[in-house]
Protein backbone atom coordinates (compact mmCIF):
# COMPACT_ATOMS: atom_id res chain seq x y z
CA UNK A 1 0.00 0.00 0.00
CA UNK A 2 1.36 3.40 -0.59
CA UNK A 3 0.98 5.79 2.10
CA UNK A 4 1.99 10.12 2.27
CA UNK A 5 2.50 11.53 6.07
CA UNK A 6 2.79 15.15 6.58
CA UNK A 7 2.89 15.15 10.42
CA UNK A 8 3.19 18.75 10.96
CA UNK A 9 -0.72 19.86 11.10
CA UNK A 10 -0.08 23.33 11.00
CA UNK A 11 2.90 25.92 10.94
CA UNK A 12 3.14 30.06 11.68
CA UNK A 13 6.01 31.96 11.13
CA UNK A 14 6.74 35.32 10.51
CA UNK A 15 6.97 36.97 7.24
CA UNK A 16 11.00 36.46 5.84
CA UNK A 17 11.21 33.15 8.06
CA UNK A 18 12.50 30.22 6.26
CA UNK A 19 10.30 27.33 6.53
CA UNK A 20 10.21 23.74 5.58
CA UNK A 21 6.91 21.33 4.90
CA UNK A 22 8.43 17.58 6.00
CA UNK A 23 6.90 14.94 3.80
CA UNK A 24 7.68 10.99 4.49
CA UNK A 25 5.99 8.59 2.08
CA UNK A 26 5.76 4.57 2.08
CA UNK A 27 5.60 2.29 -1.49
CA UNK A 28 7.54 -0.64 -2.70
CA UNK A 29 7.12 0.19 -6.10
CA UNK A 30 10.78 0.86 -7.71
CA UNK A 31 9.20 3.86 -10.01
CA UNK A 32 7.16 6.37 -8.57
CA UNK A 33 6.80 10.24 -8.87
CA UNK A 34 6.32 12.65 -6.15
CA UNK A 35 4.43 16.28 -5.92
CA UNK A 36 3.27 19.06 -4.03
CA UNK A 37 0.17 20.89 -4.60
CA UNK A 38 -0.80 24.46 -3.07
CA UNK A 39 -3.82 25.04 -1.92
CA UNK A 40 -4.71 29.23 -1.03
CA UNK A 41 -7.26 30.11 0.84
CA UNK A 42 -9.33 30.41 -2.69
CA UNK A 43 -9.51 26.30 -2.39
CA UNK A 44 -8.53 25.80 -5.96
CA UNK A 45 -5.54 23.55 -6.22
CA UNK A 46 -2.14 24.62 -7.71
CA UNK A 47 0.77 22.35 -8.80
CA UNK A 48 4.00 23.14 -7.85
CA UNK A 49 6.76 20.68 -8.55
CA UNK A 50 6.68 16.30 -10.05
CA UNK A 51 9.57 14.73 -9.37
CA UNK A 52 10.48 11.14 -10.27
CA UNK A 53 12.13 8.42 -8.13
CA UNK A 54 15.44 8.43 -10.80
CA UNK A 55 15.95 11.94 -10.09
CA UNK A 56 17.38 12.89 -6.44
CA UNK A 57 18.65 15.80 -7.36
CA UNK A 58 17.32 18.79 -5.65
CA UNK A 59 15.52 21.30 -7.36
CA UNK A 60 15.20 25.26 -6.96
CA UNK A 61 12.55 27.47 -8.49
CA UNK A 62 12.81 31.19 -6.86
CA UNK A 63 12.03 31.27 -3.07
CA UNK A 64 10.76 27.32 -3.65
CA UNK A 65 13.34 24.36 -2.55
CA UNK A 66 12.82 20.80 -2.81
CA UNK A 67 15.15 17.66 -0.97
CA UNK A 68 14.41 14.52 -2.18
CA UNK A 69 16.09 11.91 -0.05
CA UNK A 70 15.19 8.17 -0.79
CA UNK A 71 17.34 6.48 1.97
CA UNK A 72 14.77 8.33 3.98
CA UNK A 73 11.63 7.93 2.07
CA UNK A 74 10.91 12.02 2.39
CA UNK A 75 10.60 14.78 -0.04
CA UNK A 76 10.83 18.01 2.17
CA UNK A 77 9.19 21.54 0.83
CA UNK A 78 11.11 24.29 1.98
CA UNK A 79 9.92 27.85 1.21
CA UNK A 80 13.13 30.93 1.77
CA UNK A 81 11.85 34.62 3.09
CA UNK A 82 8.38 33.65 3.38
CA UNK A 83 5.59 35.93 2.54
CA UNK A 84 2.01 36.53 3.62
CA UNK A 85 0.94 35.34 0.07
CA UNK A 86 2.28 31.91 0.85
CA UNK A 87 -0.07 31.06 3.46
CA UNK A 88 -1.94 28.09 2.16
CA UNK A 89 -2.52 24.51 2.83
CA UNK A 90 0.25 22.75 0.91
CA UNK A 91 -0.08 18.54 0.12
CA UNK A 92 2.58 16.36 -0.73
CA UNK A 93 1.25 13.45 -2.85
CA UNK A 94 2.56 10.43 -4.43
CA UNK A 95 1.89 7.95 -7.87
CA UNK A 96 3.11 4.76 -8.50
CA UNK A 97 4.20 2.36 -10.87
CA UNK A 98 1.05 1.52 -12.33
CA UNK A 99 -0.06 -0.29 -15.19
CA UNK A 100 -3.00 1.66 -15.42
CA UNK A 101 -4.17 5.04 -13.96
CA UNK A 102 -2.73 7.51 -12.71
CA UNK A 103 -3.85 7.49 -9.07
CA UNK A 104 -2.43 10.24 -6.78
CA UNK A 105 -2.65 9.21 -2.58
CA UNK A 106 -2.38 12.40 -0.84
CA UNK A 107 -1.52 13.42 2.59
CA UNK A 108 -2.79 15.15 5.27
CA UNK A 109 -1.96 18.81 3.89
CA UNK A 110 -0.06 21.21 6.17
CA UNK A 111 -1.76 24.80 6.53
CA UNK A 112 1.19 27.28 6.73
CA UNK A 113 0.22 30.61 8.49
CA UNK A 114 2.50 33.66 7.56
CA UNK A 115 1.71 36.37 9.74
CA UNK A 116 3.53 40.24 8.33
CA UNK B 1 -8.72 26.94 -22.56
CA UNK B 2 -11.44 26.74 -19.49
CA UNK B 3 -9.74 24.40 -18.40
CA UNK B 4 -11.31 21.84 -15.69
CA UNK B 5 -14.83 22.85 -15.00
CA UNK B 6 -17.38 22.04 -12.14
CA UNK B 7 -20.99 22.50 -11.31
CA UNK B 8 -22.61 23.17 -9.26
CA UNK B 9 -19.89 25.46 -6.81
CA UNK B 10 -22.25 24.84 -3.73
CA UNK B 11 -24.95 22.33 -3.10
CA UNK B 12 -26.90 21.28 -0.39
CA UNK B 13 -28.89 17.91 -0.28
CA UNK B 14 -30.94 16.09 2.10
CA UNK B 15 -30.61 12.58 2.92
CA UNK B 16 -31.47 10.05 0.53
CA UNK B 17 -31.56 11.99 -2.61
CA UNK B 18 -29.93 11.64 -5.50
CA UNK B 19 -27.48 14.51 -7.75
CA UNK B 20 -25.01 15.00 -10.39
CA UNK B 21 -22.00 16.54 -9.98
CA UNK B 22 -21.03 17.60 -13.44
CA UNK B 23 -16.67 17.89 -14.35
CA UNK B 24 -15.83 18.98 -17.95
CA UNK B 25 -12.18 19.32 -19.46
CA UNK B 26 -11.19 21.47 -22.83
CA UNK B 27 -7.66 20.38 -22.66
CA UNK B 28 -8.56 16.65 -24.49
CA UNK B 29 -6.85 14.98 -21.51
CA UNK B 30 -7.00 10.89 -21.36
CA UNK B 31 -7.01 10.73 -17.62
CA UNK B 32 -9.72 12.32 -15.41
CA UNK B 33 -10.82 11.83 -11.59
CA UNK B 34 -13.19 12.54 -8.91
CA UNK B 35 -11.59 13.53 -5.39
CA UNK B 36 -13.19 14.68 -1.86
CA UNK B 37 -11.32 16.52 0.02
CA UNK B 38 -12.17 16.47 3.84
CA UNK B 39 -10.63 17.93 7.06
CA UNK B 40 -7.24 16.33 8.12
CA UNK B 41 -7.97 13.76 5.63
CA UNK B 42 -6.32 15.28 2.35
CA UNK B 43 -7.89 14.35 -1.07
CA UNK B 44 -8.89 10.72 -1.47
CA UNK B 45 -9.96 9.09 -4.66
CA UNK B 46 -13.19 7.99 -5.14
CA UNK B 47 -13.57 7.07 -9.21
CA UNK B 48 -11.24 7.73 -12.13
CA UNK B 49 -11.11 6.94 -16.00
CA UNK B 50 -8.74 5.98 -18.23
CA UNK B 51 -10.41 7.11 -21.22
CA UNK B 52 -13.92 6.99 -23.07
CA UNK B 53 -15.90 3.91 -22.04
CA UNK B 54 -13.02 3.28 -19.05
CA UNK B 55 -13.57 3.89 -15.28
CA UNK B 56 -12.36 2.45 -12.68
CA UNK B 57 -12.87 2.53 -8.46
CA UNK B 58 -10.84 4.66 -6.31
CA UNK B 59 -9.93 4.64 -2.90
CA UNK B 60 -13.22 5.58 -1.56
CA UNK B 61 -16.30 4.80 -4.18
CA UNK B 62 -19.29 3.33 -2.41
CA UNK B 63 -22.39 6.08 -2.44
CA UNK B 64 -20.86 7.22 -6.02
CA UNK B 65 -21.10 6.42 -9.83
CA UNK B 66 -19.68 7.51 -12.49
CA UNK B 67 -19.52 7.34 -16.51
CA UNK B 68 -17.22 8.62 -19.12
CA UNK B 69 -19.49 8.53 -22.58
CA UNK B 70 -17.06 11.47 -24.09
CA UNK B 71 -13.26 12.67 -23.58
CA UNK B 72 -14.42 15.95 -22.17
CA UNK B 73 -17.08 15.03 -19.43
CA UNK B 74 -17.11 13.17 -16.47
CA UNK B 75 -20.19 13.41 -14.15
CA UNK B 76 -20.28 12.12 -10.26
CA UNK B 77 -23.30 10.99 -9.17
CA UNK B 78 -24.39 10.19 -5.75
CA UNK B 79 -27.20 8.01 -5.48
CA UNK B 80 -28.58 8.09 -2.24
CA UNK B 81 -27.10 11.36 -0.60
CA UNK B 82 -26.13 10.20 3.14
CA UNK B 83 -24.43 12.90 5.70
CA UNK B 84 -21.26 11.28 5.30
CA UNK B 85 -21.10 12.40 1.85
CA UNK B 86 -20.67 16.05 2.99
CA UNK B 87 -17.34 17.18 1.62
CA UNK B 88 -15.58 19.39 -0.68
CA UNK B 89 -15.61 17.58 -4.36
CA UNK B 90 -12.88 17.99 -7.12
CA UNK B 91 -12.27 16.92 -10.37
CA UNK B 92 -8.98 16.24 -12.37
CA UNK B 93 -7.67 15.48 -15.48
CA UNK B 94 -4.56 15.10 -16.90
CA UNK B 95 -2.50 14.53 -20.18
CA UNK B 96 -1.66 10.94 -20.34
CA UNK B 97 -2.70 7.64 -18.34
CA UNK B 98 0.57 6.10 -19.12
CA UNK B 99 2.38 8.13 -16.86
CA UNK B 100 1.56 10.48 -13.60
CA UNK B 101 1.76 14.06 -15.15
CA UNK B 102 0.38 16.67 -13.62
CA UNK B 103 -3.04 16.71 -12.91
CA UNK B 104 -5.59 19.82 -13.45
CA UNK B 105 -8.25 21.00 -10.87
CA UNK B 106 -11.25 21.92 -11.05
CA UNK B 107 -12.53 24.82 -8.70
CA UNK B 108 -14.30 22.30 -6.51
CA UNK B 109 -17.93 21.30 -5.32
CA UNK B 110 -19.34 22.27 -1.94
CA UNK B 111 -21.59 19.82 -0.76
CA UNK B 112 -23.66 19.64 2.31
CA UNK B 113 -26.29 16.87 3.09
CA UNK B 114 -27.94 17.40 5.58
Amino acid sequence: AQKVTQAQTEISVVEKEDVTLDCVYETRDTTYYLFWYKQPPSGELVFLIRRNSFDEQNEISGRYSWNFQKSTSSFNFTITASQVVDSAVYFCALSGNMEYGNKLVFGAGTILRVKS
Amino acid sequence: NAGVTQTPKFQVLKTGQSMTLQCAQDMNHEYMSWYRQDPGMGLRLIHYSVGAGITDQGEVPNGYNVSRSTTEDFPLRLLSAAPSQTSVYFCASSYSSGAPYEQYFGPGTRLTVT
